[in-house]
């Protein structure tokens, strides 16, 4: 199993560039969700969805779209890169219910210049 | 959600045992008490998890105050591949979705 798998690993940007990370798992779960962490700090949740269709906001959703259309991906959409939003960004996914444990990606850093 | 404390950061020096505290006063009935760790450079990792009882895995131990007011990860020999930043998360049963609040954890330093 690959696990968490996203892409790309890498990223700068431009401010006013528009780009979407890709975050896809191949164990089957219905949650999924996005976190940044900016440095020296823990990870903030952007959106989660909780099944194909269903997304909703968490902490810092703003400059931030997501859509899951199927179960295995979920990916990241920023409209307009501001520099504030450069950080390494973390997707996780895990089957429902809160005795399960959640599986992380190795992440992605971006940088808007 | 309820919050966590934990120390900033700690110290171990290598095949001793490391106990990591965490504090949750407000914690409630259906929390679960989940505890992950981020190597360098890479994305968090699940670590243990538990409810009431004391939990044990291949990686570490879990011990559960009776009043679930704290817990405490128990590394029972550090190797220098347990430096990390590991933290406490409480989820509960009833919130739908991945909805993880991480603090800023303990950072445990591992001395050869």
């Amino acid at each position: 199993n690959a696990g968490v798998t996203q892409t790309p690993k890498f990223q700068v940007l431009k401010t006013g560039q528009s780009m979407t990370l890709q975050c896809a798992q191949d164990m089957n779960h219905e949650y999924m969700s996005w976190y940044r962490q900016d440095p020296g700090m823990g990870l903030r949740l952007i959106h989660y969805s909780v099944g194909a269709g269903i997304t909703d906001q968490g902490e810092v959703p703003n400059g931030y779209n997501v859509s899951r259309s199927t179960t295995e991906d979920f990916p990241l959409r920023l409209l307009s890169a501001a520099p504030s939003q450069t950080s390494v960004y973390f997707c996780a996914s895990s089957h429902p219910g809160a005795n399960t444990e959640a599986f992380f990606g190795q992440g992605t850093r971006l940088t808007v210049v | 959600d309820a919050k966590t404390t934990q120390p900033n950061s700690m110290e171990s020096n290598e095949e001793e045992p490391v106990h990591l505290p965490c504090n949750h006063s407000t914690i409630s009935g259906t929390d679960y008490i989940h505890w992950y760790r981020q190597l360098p450079s890479q994305g968090p990792e699940y670590v243990i998890h538990g409810l009431t009882s004391n939990v044990n895995n291949r990686m570490a131990s879990l011990a559960i105050a009776e009043d679930r007011k704290s817990s405490t990860l128990i590394l029972h020999r550090a190797t220098l591949r347990d430096a990390a930043v590991y933290y406490c998360i409480l989820r509960d049963v009833k919130s739908s979705g991945d909805k993880l609040t991480f603090g800023t954890g303990t950072r445990l330093a591992v001395r050869p």
